[in-house]
């Protein structure tokens, strides 16, 4: 069935440092892939997304990259800052449908 | 342009009421969709609608869940007999029209049934 593992669930990283959120999908019919940033009390935000035609896709200090052969999508945060704290979601799409299927989330502290 | 909005923010009812959910959308999207998001987990599909009818009403958990969409803009969840399990965050997204990639998300509606 449609499923979506994402991980880890809780990311501590020093200010400035890399973080990387890594996720599995289980349907090889999926072709778009979102990530989204949630603040406490607020929606989710799209922060960067990526097709399957494309394997990576940079936007400033974002990245997201694509292994279609394994399944994998991470996402890459590089000279993280404290305002990047907040909980992050993957998502995919998948192929004929118009819903998204969530992972479970990674809280990331970015500690000063 | 305003976002995606909902109301209420928060609602508490008892076990066995009946209760409604609005969703106000970005004004011109013709995609609408609502998703539940329990503690610790990312948002779960209800629903989705292209303009007043429900394309897929798969992810309804059961019978007691229902919405609607009739001119095309506003939605209303509706949940009947409530029960403690569906305490949770209902969010509401919208996106230009279905298939469009990004789903703008509101702020969603923290229910509790006590």
């Amino acid at each position: 069935g449609e499923n979506v593992e994402q991980h880890p669930s809780t990311l501590s990283v020093q200010e400035g440092d890399s973080a990387v959120i890594k996720c599995t999908y289980s349907d090889s019919a999926s072709n778009y892939f979102p990530w989204y940033k949630q603040e406490l009390g607020k929606g989710p935000q799209l922060i960067i997304d990526i097709r399957s035609n494309v394997g990576e896709k940079k936007d400033q200090r974002i990245a997201v990259t694509l292994n279609k052969t394994a399944k994998h999508f991470s996402l890459h945060i590089t000279e993280t800052q404290p305002e990047d704290s907040a909980v992050y979601f993957c998502a995919a799409r998948y192929s004929g449908t118009y819903k998204y299927i969530f992972g479970t989330g990674t809280r990331l502290k970015v500690l000063a | 342009g305003a976002g995606v909005s909902q109301t209420p923010s928060n609602k508490v009812t008892e076990k066995g009421k009946y209760v409604e959910l609005r969703c106000d959308p970005i004004s011109g999207h013709t995609a609408l969709y609502w998703y539940r998001q329990s503690l610790g987990q990312g948002p779960e599909f209800l629903i989705y609608f292209q303009g007043t009818g429900a394309a897929d009403d798969s992810g309804l958990p059961n019978d007691r869940f229902f919405a609607v969409r009739p001119e095309g803009s506003v939605s209303t969840l509706k949940i009947q007999r409530t029960e403690r399990g569906d305490s949770a965050v209902y969010l509401c997204a919208s996106s230009l029209k279905a298939g469009d990639n990004e789903q703008f998300f509101g702020p969603g509606t923290r229910l509790t049934v006590l």
